[in-house]
């Protein structure tokens, strides 16, 4: 099975300062993967996906990740964090013969002004 | 155009009563997913659907629980007997795709509390 990890439960992070949010994932095949967000009470909102191409995927609200196939890593990042951005962010996997997502446990970030 | 839509959006069921969770998907999506997301945890998958065909349930977690998409369009996930451990909130998701790799479009979900 494969398995996703988001090493950080909670991130906080002061209004402006840059943010990094990590996502490791288990996989020996290729895989496609995706940054979610659910803001309190609303569904997953889709930030960005790396389907294939270029490792830098950038994604809405000025968020990117970079794609590491021998770190088989996925980390998000923003330079300058608003309070809106605070939230819960899922990193998922789909692998290319498959459909299913498999996701993280979620990182909660929390911007303090 | 109308994004993924779920109902309830809330559903409290005393131990024991059979529920059923209605998913309406973006028009046209072939893919139908539903996830079980518990407090503080990341979506779990429980079963697929392509058009009106049930491909995988491998994620169902009793004979409890059972789902069907009968037109290919609107889909109920039907949980019989309801224990505690059941509640979570339940995610639907659509997407275009016949196979991975496409983004899925999530509804609001619907929170089931078991009594």
């Amino acid at each position: 099975a494969q398995s996703v990890t988001q090493l950080d439960s909670q991130v906080p992070v002061f209004e402006e300062a840059p943010v990094e949010l990590r996502c490791n994932y288990s996989s020996s095949v290729s895989v496609y993967l995706f940054w979610y967000v659910q803001y309190p009470n609303q569904g997953l909102q889709l930030l960005l996906k790396y389907l294939s191409g270029s490792t830098l995927v950038k994604g809405i609200n000025g968020f990117e990740a970079e794609f590491n196939k021998s770190q088989t890593s996925f980390h998000l990042r923003k330079p300058s964090v608003h309070i809106s951005d605070t939230a819960e962010y899922f990193c998922a996997v789909s692998l290319g013969t498959g459909n299913q997502f498999y996701f993280g446990t979620g990182t909660s970030l929390t911007v303090i002004p | 155009g109308a994004g993924v839509s779920q109902s309830p959006r809330y559903k409290v069921a005393k131990r024991g009563q059979d529920v059923a969770l209605r998913c309406d998907p973006i028009s046209g999506h072939v893919s139908l997913f539903w996830y079980q997301q518990a407090l503080g945890q990341g979506p779990e998958f429980l079963t697929y659907f392509q058009n009106e065909a049930q491909l995988d349930k491998s994620g169902l977690p009793s004979d409890r629980f059972f789902a069907e998409r009968p037109e290919g369009s609107v889909s109920t996930l039907k949980i019989q007997r309801t224990q505690q451990e059941d509640s979570a909130v339940y995610l639907c998701a659509s997407s275009l795709a016949e196979r991975g790799g496409h983004e899925q479009f999530f509804g609001p979900g619907t929170r089931l509390t078991v009594l």
